[in-house]
């Protein structure tokens, strides 16, 4: 069964502090994602990975950075939490290959920036 | 500029009755197609899929039509249950230049089953 786990569910940080957020697949894909989402503007792609140690900016990287050290997790990273960052973060992952585009989320870790 | 478009943000529809959930989209690249479901404080769960060469698939209660001349697509829910209450994204992707298959999301349309 698919699976696609996140560190916290729930997050509470202060402005400023580096707020780290884990995902973690075990279905051996190759790719995976982070998202953010916010209402009336749908899931917005931040970073993605298509291999180990690589990345490649999505459409909102500004604030953001992120980790792929191992093929199963993918962390997102902010470096100095902002107010602006309040929001549902998805990560998810996929395999490669054509018509092979379905990906699988986690359960979202709501993070809140004071 | 929105190239994956759900022009209805939310839709309210009666038990037993069926649901159209509809999508369009710009890039004639596009040649996969995916709706998600999402409640709320939960990820989005993948639910069907179409790819260009088909115009229809269907799985039990879910159906999925493409049309390509019109760069339109719909769910349809039949029948629906309150269950099926959520926010349903649209979503498209092309193997096409380099994209690596990355999914492009609609903003979504939040569906309402009324007992």
């Amino acid at each position: 069964d698919v699976k696609v786990t996140q560190s916290s569910r729930y997050l509470v940080k202060r402005t400023g502090e580096k707020v780290f957020l884990e995902c973690v697949q075990d279905m051996d894909h190759e790719n995976m994602f982070w998202y953010r989402q916010d209402p009336g503007l749908g899931l917005r792609l931040i970073y993605f990975s298509y291999d180990v140690k690589m990345k490649e900016k999505g459409d909102i990287p500004e604030g953001y950075s992120v980790s792929r050290e191992k093929k199963e997790r993918f962390s997102l990273i902010l470096e100095s939490a902002s107010t602006n960052q309040t929001s549902m973060y998805l990560c998810a992952s996929s395999l490669t290959g054509i018509f092979e585009n379905t990906q699988y989320f986690g359960p979202g870790t709501r993070l809140t920036v004071l | 500029d929105q190239q994956v478009k759900q022009n209805s943000p939310s839709l309210s529809v009666q038990e037993g009755r069926i649901s159209i959930l509809n999508c369009d989209y710009t890039n004639s690249m596009f040649d996969y197609f995916l709706w998600y479901k999402k409640y709320p404080a939960e990820g989005p769960t993948f639910l069907i899929s179409i790819s260009s060469i088909k115009d229809k698939n269907e799985d039990g209660r879910f159906t999925v039509f493409l049309n390509k001349s019109a760069k339109h697509l719909s769910l349809h829910i039949v029948p629906s249950q309150p269950g099926d209450s959520a926010v349903y994204f649209c979503a498209a992707s092309t193997n096409y230049g380099g994209s690596q298959g990355n999914l492009i999301f609609g903003k979504g349309t939040k569906l309402s089953v009324k007992p």
